[in-house]
């Protein structure tokens, strides 16, 4: 059963500040990773998507690489910004591309 | 265009009352997934349909809980007997391809 961990749970960090959340898996046979975004009471908002055949995608401030023999992704953001205090998740889909597991979530206070 | 919705919004009940949760995927998708999300954790999945049907529902903790998608768009999660440590947020999702788009989600309370 794939397991999915993300160090920190938590992160406080000043504005503008480069960080790296981490997040790892136990299972190598992980199809594609996705990072999502979720704000307080909210859904969950998908940041990048990468699929098995890849190794990193980016989107603007964000960049998200996957390891499939270390089991590791890692979502980098750069220049933080107060805006981007959320908490994050990272979850792998199953080998049938069905199945999500979530890790725990890092929460990220990004302070001014 | 409109994305995944999800009724009610906010939903408080006494332990022991029966509960329906309702979902409205993305028009056209044919994927359907339920999860759990307790306080603090992540998301945990509970079933997944592929047009009417559950293709997995592995993740259903017990007898209490049921879902149904009878016409292959709409999704009703059902919860029956419901205990406290039912309460947390129900997330629906749907999708193509291997990408899952979330509604807002339900947070049930039972009290």
């Amino acid at each position: 059963k794939q397991e999915v961990t993300q160090i920190p749970a938590a992160l406080s960090v000043p504005e503008g500040e480069n960080l790296v959340l981490n997040c790892s898996f136990t299972d190598s046979a992980i199809y594609n990773l996705q990072w999502f975004r979720q704000d307080p009471g909210k859904g969950l908002t998908s940041l990048l998507l990468i699929q098995s055949s890849q190794r990193e995608q980016t989107s603007g401030r964000l960049n998200a690489s996957l390891d499939k023999s270390s089991g590791r992704s890692t979502l980098y953001i750069a220049a933080s910004q107060p805006g981007d205090s959320a908490t994050y998740l990272c979850a792998g889909y199953d080998n049938a591309g069905n199945m999500l597991t979530f890790g725990g979530g890092t929460r990220l206070m990004v302070k001014p | 265009g409109a994305g995944v919705s999800q009724t009610p919004s906010n939903k408080v009940t006494e332990k022991g009352k029966y509960v329906e949760l309702r979902c409205d995927p993305i028009s056209g998708h044919t994927a359907l997934y339920w999860y759990r999300q307790s306080l603090g954790q992540g998301p945990e999945f509970l079933i997944y349909f592929q047009g009417t049907g559950a293709a997995d529902d592995s993740g259903l903790p017990n007898d209490r809980f049921f879902a149904v998608r009878p016409e292959g768009s709409v999704s009703t999660l059902k919860i029956q007997r419901t205990e406290r440590g039912d309460s947390a947020v129900y997330l629906c999702a749907s999708g193509e391809g291997h990408t899952q788009y979330f509604g807002p989600g339900t947070r049930l309370t039972v009290l």
